[in-house]
């Protein structure tokens, strides 16, 4: 039992390119999210989607699209990287569409840089 | 826009002593979550507290929560090395919020 996996897990960008983080989970979650982390900022959320084929914004979903492929699947992707978007990114999921009642499970994380 | 802020930022401790961080937060909430990050990695959640709930136990885990002064406030009892990490608290909904944490360092 994986739990939530994300892949990249390093990638180093030039500002300008385009790439999409990967995020699967295994426990039949019905809600997934998107964070970054930047230092002393805590978590903010980029966007979540409280089930398959639904998709909402969070606190900071500038220059950012996502794709809730299936169930299992929930995509990143940057069009345009830009240097402020240098993070630390981590998709999560919760069993229930009301994700704040849940416990919320974290990938890894993956490290983004943007030169 | 933090709902939750940690107190303090970071925290240093001899192993066997207890660690107490705090958290604040400015609106109305339903529960609040605490999780801990140890560095590198992704977080892991620890406890959850409803908002009709004043304290709660887990191991050496101890959560209070006081909804008239908006604040929680996590225990760690006993402190070993191994809890060297950073903790968050966290609010709200769907879009559950993050505080920024406190860096706990348990030294040995």
């Amino acid at each position: 039992n994986a739990g939530v996996t994300q892949t990249p897990k390093f990638q180093v960008l030039k500002t300008g390119q385009s790439m999409t983080l990967q995020c699967a989970q295994d426990m039949n979650h019905n809600s997934m999210y998107w964070y970054r982390q930047d230092p002393g900022m805590g978590l903010r959320l980029i966007y979540y989607s409280a089930s398959e084929g639904t998709t909402d914004k969070g606190e900071v979903p500038n220059g950012y699209n996502v794709s809730r492929l299936n169930k299992r699947e929930f995509s990143l992707r940057l069009e345009s990287a830009a240097p402020s978007q240098t993070s630390v990114y981590f998709c999560a999921s919760s069993e229930s569409w009301t994700g704040g009642w849940d416990t919320i499970y974290f990938g890894e994380g993956s490290w983004l840089t943007v030169v | 826009s933090q709902q939750g802020e940690e107190d303090p930022q970071a925290l240093s401790i001899q192993e066997g002593e207890n660690a107490t961080m705090n958290c604040s937060y400015k609106t109305s909430i339903n529960n609040l979550q605490w999780y801990r990050q140890n560095s590198g990695r992704g977080l892991v959640h620890l406890i959850l507290i409803r908002s009709n709930e004043r304290e709660k136990h887990s191991g050496r885990l101890r959560v209070t929560l006081d909804t008239s002064k908006k604040s929680s406030s996590l225990l760690i009892t006993a402190s070993r090395a191994a809890d060297t990490a950073s903790y968050f608290c966290a609010t709200g909904g769907n879009k559950l919020v993050f505080g920024a944490g406190t860096i706990l360092r348990v030294k040995s």
